[in-house]
């Protein structure tokens, strides 16, 4: 596609409950992103992946938090029974191999009650 | 550690004043550093990289290694450039650690 696309923009989710946020990344882009922005912060590193591996996945906060990529394209995130802390926009992002400049997605705003 | 700082949070001029939104950073290797910027409803955008030492909208940021700082300059604002703008470090040949970010306003 034109860019990197996120969905959904918005979800409002109840606490302990599961959510999935979706990346849709430039094609042709084999490198993958997610990040987080929690209210105040700066963004804050969760995975990486090449390809359909994630050969980093050091920033993802607890077990409840994992990710997939498959056929090198979409990646999912996915956040089990979801905490309060938990609220944040998540974006991801993507880019060419060995070019170190992201294309961002418009992020998903996580809000869980 | 590796850090980046940005100690404004918001900063405030008018049209046609300069521009210095400041970064800082902590690494130990060689950095390679970025301004990325948000547009009101807008998406996270990359701004310039200090390796390209090029000039995007007027922007200017010059690696500076002894007082490890990469600030982003103009020298004339615009009320187009009001929006967050983050500094960025590369750590490795991937990851970034962003700044808070500053919010710039531009003021008529």
């Amino acid at each position: 596609g034109a860019g990197v696309s996120q969905s959904p923009s918005n979800k409002v989710t109840e606490k302990g409950k599961d959510v999935e946020l979706r990346c849709d990344p430039i094609s042709g882009h084999t490198a993958l992103y997610w990040y987080r922005q929690s209210l105040g912060q700066g963004l804050e590193f969760l995975i990486y992946f090449q390809g359909n591996s994630a050969p980093d996945k050091s920033g993802l906060p607890s077990d409840r938090f994992s990710a997939e990529r498959t056929g090198g394209s979409v990646s999912t995130l996915t956040i089990q029974r979801t905490q309060q802390e938990d609220s944040a926009v998540y974006l991801c992002a993507s880019s060419p191999t060995g070019d170190r400049g992201y294309t961002f997605g418009s992020g998903t705003r996580l809000t869980v009650v | 550690a590796q850090r980046v700082t940005q100690p404004e949070k918001l900063l405030s001029v008018f049209k046609g004043a300069p521009v210095e939104l400041k970064c800082n950073y902590s690494y130990s290797g060689s950095p390679e550093l970025f301004w990325y910027v948000q547009y009101s409803r807008q998406r996270l955008q990359l701004l310039l990289r200090h390796i390209s030492r090029e000039s995007i909208k007027g922007f200017t940021a010059d690696l500076n290694k002894g007082e490890t700082s990469f600030h982003l300059k103009k020298p004339f604002a615009q009320e187009e450039d009001s929006a967050m703008y983050y500094c960025a470090l590369l750590v490795g040949t991937y990851k970034y650690i962003f700044g808070t970010g500053t919010r710039l306003k531009v003021l008529a």
